[in-house]
């Protein structure tokens, strides 16, 4: 069965600085990959996705992500966090068939202070 | 668009005592999910349809059941309340060709006393 993995349950950064959310992954294939951000007493919302190709994808809000077969990883980055950043961000694995289910990662909490 | 959209939005239950959730989508989507979000755990799969009339169990079914009598409802029912489903209820629609995004409701903030 997939699996993910965030291994960073709070991060805080200041505004203006970069951020990396980490996300490792066990699946035994190129698995569907995406980042999803929660605001407070929201649903997810979409950032980005990677189905296959070019292994850097560009999201909404300025995020990107790259994906590293080697490092099964799919983290998470943006050269500028902003205020309205401060949220949860859950990384999920997509299974094909069977239902096309997701399995999420247990998410971190973005703090951003000014 | 409406998109996907929960009620209720907040409920209050004693242990023990029945409710039902209903999720409502209106893109015409396929498959239908049902995930609770608990502090640190993430969102776990519930159960899921993959078109009207089916259901299937994901990884933590016990203690709920669900119905899809129209393409465009879900249902999560829970028969008798008990303390550990006290959580945070989301629901999910995605389109059923490729690996489309997934569209989530604003969730259900359930609280079994």
């Amino acid at each position: 069965a997939q699996s993910v993995t965030q291994p960073d349950i709070h991060i805080t950064v200041s505004e203006g600085a970069s951020l990396e959310l980490r996300c490792n992954y066990s699946y035994g294939a190129t698995p569907y990959l995406f980042w999803y951000v929660q605001s407070p007493g929201q649903g997810l919302q979409l950032l980005l996705k990677y189905f296959s190709g070019d292994t850097l994808v560009q999201g909404i809000k300025g995020f990107e992500a790259e994906f590293k077969r080697s490092q099964s990883s799919f983290n998470l980055r943006k050269p500028s966090v902003h205020w309205s950043d401060a949220a949860e961000y859950f990384c999920a694995v997509g299974l094909t068939g069977g239902g096309n289910k997701l399995t999420f990662g247990t998410g971190t909490q973005l703090k951003v202070e000014l | 668009n409406a998109g996907v959209t929960q009620t209720p939005k907040f409920r209050v239950l004693k242990t023990g005592q029945s409710m039902t959730l209903l999720c409502a989508q209106d893109m015409n989507h396929e498959y239908m999910y049902w995930y609770r979000q608990d502090p640190g755990m993430g969102l776990r799969l519930i159960h899921y349809s993959v078109g009207e009339g089916t259901t299937a169990k994901g990884e933590v079914p016990d203690g709920y059941n669900v119905s899809r009598l129209k393409k465009q409802n879900f249902l999560l029912g829970l028969e008798s309340a008990a303390p550990s489903q006290t959580s945070v209820y989301f629901c999910a629609s995605i389109r059923e060709t490729g690996f489309s995004e997934a569209f989530f409701g604003q969730g259900t903030r359930l609280t079994v006393v």
